[in-house]
């Protein structure tokens, strides 16, 4: 069964500061793995996904993140952090497995942004 | 692009009522997630439909639940005679698939989602 750990429940860091977000996954074959990011009330938003290929991958408001087979880790990174980065953030994990691509969560983390 | 939309936004009810959740996706995605968020946890897979054919549902989806796509467009999601373990945020997604079913990582794209509390 595919599963997601988000080992950081909440972080904090000032705003300027570099951020990493940690993801561990467990899945079967080769996964597809996205991070999501989600402010209150809101449903998720996309802010990155890799399929295949580079393992550095790009996303959207200035993200990316690596995927590291060996390590089974798949972690968000941001250079320097605004204070519009504060939401939870959401690493997920679905696959080519006949299910669907059906995403299985982690528990999300939540970024407190200090200015 | 409209995006998914979701309503309602917010649903409160008294428990053992029935309720009923609506999801248009975006216009021309064939498939549509439905997934269940409760505080403090990701969002957990209920059930799913390729066109108007649900082909999986979760254990989670208990008989009380019932999900729907009648013309392979929007979908409705209803639960019976609601507990106080239904109060949850419910998400709904959707992707676009190839029609060879290949291109399962096509990413999904959520609505705002529907927050059901159960007094």
């Amino acid at each position: 069964a595919q599963s997601v750990t988000q080992p950081d429940i909440h972080i904090t860091v000032s705003e300027g500061a570099s951020l990493e977000l940690r993801c561990n996954y467990s899945y079967g074959a080769t996964p597809y793995l996205f991070w999501y990011v989600q402010s209150p009330g809101q449903g998720l938003q996309l802010l990155l996904k890799y399929f295949s290929g580079d393992t550095l991958v790009q996303g959207i408001k200035g993200f990316e993140a690596e995927f590291k087979r060996s390590q089974s880790s798949f972690n968000l990174r941001k250079p320097s952090v605004h204070w519009s980065d504060a939401a939870e953030y959401f690493c997920a994990v679905g696959g080519l497995t006949g299910g669907g691509n059906k995403l299985t969560f982690g528990t999300g983390t939540q970024l407190k942004v200090e200015l | 692009d409209t995006g998914v939309s979701q309503d309602p936004r917010h649903k409160i009810t008294k428990r053992g009522q029935n309720v009923t959740f609506r999801c248009d996706p975006i216009s021309e995605h064939n498939r549509l997630y439905w997934y269940r968020q409760t505080l403090g946890q990701g969002p957990e897979f209920l059930t799913y439909f390729q066109n108007e054919a649900q082909l999986e549902k979760s254990r989670l989806l208990s008989d009380r639940f019932s999900a729907e796509r009648p013309k392979g467009s929007f979908s409705t999601l209803e639960i019976q005679r609601t507990e106080q373990g239904d109060s949850a945020m419910y998400l709904c997604a959707s992707s676009l698939v190839g029609v060879t079913g290949n291109e399962d990582n096509q990413p999904q794209h959520f609505g705002d989602g529907t927050r059901l509390s159960i007094l």
